[in-house]
């Protein structure tokens, strides 16, 4: 079975520090990894996923197969970073997405 | 590009009827959709994959005959709850997955129902 583990639900950090979100999932085959954020009464959108090897709004995400883990992380924080950030996989070769329960980010100022 | 509109955006409904909320992909083709099911501070579960033309595929759990599903075409999946009940009040999120261009495989999602059944 896959599953995604978020294991903070709250995250506070002031800004200009760094930030890290955590994210380890459970699969026995070769996932697709993604990072979907929610900012305030807007939808849910992607903010980057581990193929494109890309660097969203200053955050980026390496997948540790060896650990299991594709956390996300920002050297310096900015206010407008406070949101819901959700990790998710999609087992290879299928096309739904299982979420972990998110983390909320507050950065203070 | 890639937006996703949902209707009715929240319904109150009494128990016992039927609900039926809509999911368009408003300026791309979409074979399929998905249906997620999200309670208040809780993620989304996925709760149906809705493929144009063909039968949904439902998530362990989740009642088809419950909530029925219908992608008659590649911009329209509609979500049918029957005999809604209270417990069935949440909110419920569709997504559309791009197949084509650069963020090919990306799932773009709604900004979901409310419903509250009274």
């Amino acid at each position: 079975a896959q599953r995604v583990t978020q294991p903070e639900k709250l995250l506070s950090v002031f800004k200009g520090a760094p930030v890290e979100l955590k994210c380890n999932y459970s699969y026995s085959g070769s996932p697709e990894l993604f990072w979907y954020v929610q900012y305030s009464r807007q939808r849910l959108q992607l903010l980057l996923r581990h193929i494109s090897r890309e660097s969203i709004k200053g955050f980026t995400a390496d997948l540790n197969k060896g650990e299991t883990s594709f956390h996300l992380k920002k050297p310096f924080a900015q206010e407008e970073d406070s949101a819901m950030y959700y990790c998710a996989l999609s087992p290879g070769g299928a096309q739904k997405l299982v979420f972990g329960q998110g983390t909320r980010l507050t950065i203070n100022p | 590009g890639a937006v996703v509109s949902q209707h009715p955006s929240w319904v109150i409904c009494k128990s016992g009827t039927s609900v039926k909320i809509e999911c368009r992909s408003l300026d791309f083709q979409a074979t399929t959709m998905f249906w997620y099911r999200q309670f208040p501070k809780q993620s989304l579960m996925l709760m149906a994959t809705s493929n144009e033309g063909s039968k949904a595929t439902y998530e362990q759990g989740v009642e088809k005959d419950k909530f029925l599903i219908n992608h008659a075409s590649l911009t329209l999946s509609t979500l049918t709850v029957t005999s809604a009940h209270p417990e069935d009040s949440s909110f419920y999120i569709c997504s559309a997955r791009a197949e084509s261009g650069t963020l090919r495989d990306t799932q773009y999602f709604g900004p979901g129902t409310r419903l509250t059944v009274l």
